[in-house]
């Protein structure tokens, strides 16, 4: 199927230090969209970047996107505890149905 | 403003019951959609609606139906419980209409199914 595949699935960092997520995807997309989920919880939108964008940035987060290797990456600057959550990639093929990957689970130690 | 919405939070079911969960989108949203999310897993898409009408049908089967009402609300049953159908369920609204791309979703906090 065509699924984001974050990679690596679990990081544990210290509070301050930099958190950095990968996705990659098969096919071509329209746009690929990062979402948090907090313990089972429902999904919260985070950032939605576009095929022909190449780097987004929303407050202490930054998603860059290369359509040439099929890939993004997800870095959350000065990580606080309150970043601890799962983070999923999902991209869309043009029709607003999205294909998650698995996950990434991210600790923030105090 | 409220967000999506969904009752019940839990549901115990037995094997072989039929289920049906409910969602309410947010106000002036059109489009509602299914996902399932099994544990330690991404949500799986399941149905999309957009203006009452079924825009998108994941890979599940006929076992999963749903519905969207004149207000936009929307249910998804499911017949014939199986174990496999134990997951996270959520869903999701969205003011663009399905052909509209780049617009996100907003999740509901979803419905913790368990069959036993």
């Amino acid at each position: 199927s065509q699924q984001g595949e974050e990679d690596p699935q679990a990081l544990s960092i210290q509070e301050g230090e930099n958190a950095t997520m990968n996705c990659s995807y098969k096919t071509s997309i329209n746009n690929l969209q990062w979402y948090r989920q907090n313990s089972g919880r429902g999904l919260v939108h985070l950032i939605l970047i576009r095929s022909n964008e190449r780097e987004k940035h929303s407050g202490r987060l930054r998603v860059t996107l290369d359509t040439s290797k099929k890939s993004s990456s997800l870095l959350i600057t000065a990580s606080r505890a309150a970043d601890t959550a799962s983070y999923f990639c999902a991209t869309d093929y043009g029709n607003n149905r999205l294909a998650f990957g698995k996950g990434n689970q991210v600790v923030v130690i105090p | 403003d409220a967000g999506v919405t969904q009752s019940p939070t839990h549901l115990i079911k037995t094997r072989g019951q039929q289920v049906t969960l409910r969602c309410s989108p947010i106000s002036g949203h059109k489009s509602v959609s299914w996902y399932q999310q099994v544990l330690g897993q991404g949500p799986q898409f399941i149905f999309q609606y957009y203006e009452k009408e079924e825009r998108g049908r994941g890979n599940f089967p006929d076992r999963f139906s749903a519905r969207q009402f004149p207000n936009y609300s929307s249910e998804l049953n499911v017949n014939a419980l199986l174990l496999g159908d134990s997951a996270l369920y959520l869903c999701a609204s969205s003011l663009a209409r399905p052909s509209s791309y780049n617009s996100p979703l907003h999740f509901g906090n979803g419905t913790r199914l368990t069959v036993t």
